[in-house]
């Protein structure tokens, strides 16, 4: 079982530009959530996603969408970036009906 | 919405020692509670939980407990091994949002040999 796998592991972007990163769940989930963690603090929560719709949503602007495809791996997506979204992104996969979640390692996103 | 909060910021103790954290939550419509720890460069992983319905739980020298009432939970960890040192983070989970985790600020454990 590869667990929950993420890519790119590190990203530079510069500032106004979009990035989209992914995310697969551990084999048999099929409810992904994203979570913003910066450096010092817990992660907070940014939306989660099931049945390809997404289900609760976080205190986060519009900038940031994603998606889920029909194989449950995700999508987050941040448009116009500010120097601000800087931050480890975590996807955490788990079962609709069962809270445990299990975490991947994380995108280090830079903006510069 | 729900809010965690998590003491202490840091901790160090002497290999062999145990090591507590605690955490207290406002909602009382929280009723699951993990614990993750995070070692550098790398994602949270879970290492227990606990639900509502149960006030105590180990697994080997980890265990957590559960007050509702006062609405705290705390991690307790025996006999620490220079292993455990990583950053713990206690969260909780209101059952009306599914799987939302409201997580604390963390605990920076250092355990020293």
């Amino acid at each position: 079982d590869a667990g929950v796998t993420q890519s790119p592991t590190h990203l530079i972007k510069t500032r106004g530009q979009q990035v989209t990163l992914r995310c697969s769940p551990k084999s048999g989930h099929d409810t992904v959530s994203w979570y913003q963690q910066a450096l010092g603090q817990g992660p907070q929560f940014i939306f989660q996603y099931y049945e390809e719709e997404e289900r609760q949503r976080g205190n986060f602007p519009d900038r940031f969408s994603g998606h889920q495809f029909p194989n449950y791996s995700s999508e987050l997506n941040v448009n116009a970036l500010l120097l601000g979204d800087s931050a480890l992104y975590l996807c955490a996969s788990s079962l609709v009906l069962n809270t445990e979640a299990f975490f991947g390692q994380g995108t280090r996103l830079t903006v510069v | 919405g729900e809010n965690v909060e998590q003491h202490p910021s840091t901790l160090s103790v002497q290999e062999g020692d145990s090591a507590v954290i605690k955490c207290t939550y406002s909602d009382s419509a929280s009723n699951y509670f993990p614990w993750y720890k995070q070692e550098l460069g790398k994602g949270p992983q879970l290492i227990i939980d606990i639900r509502s319905n149960v006030g105590e739980k180990k697994d080997q020298r980890i265990a957590v407990t559960l007050n509702k009432t006062a609405k705290h939970f705390s991690l307790h960890i025996t006999e620490t091994q220079p292993e455990d040192s990583a950053v713990y983070f206690c969260a909780a989970s209101p059952s009306n949002t599914g799987n939302q985790f409201y997580f604390g600020t963390g605990t920076s454990l250092t355990v020293i040999p």
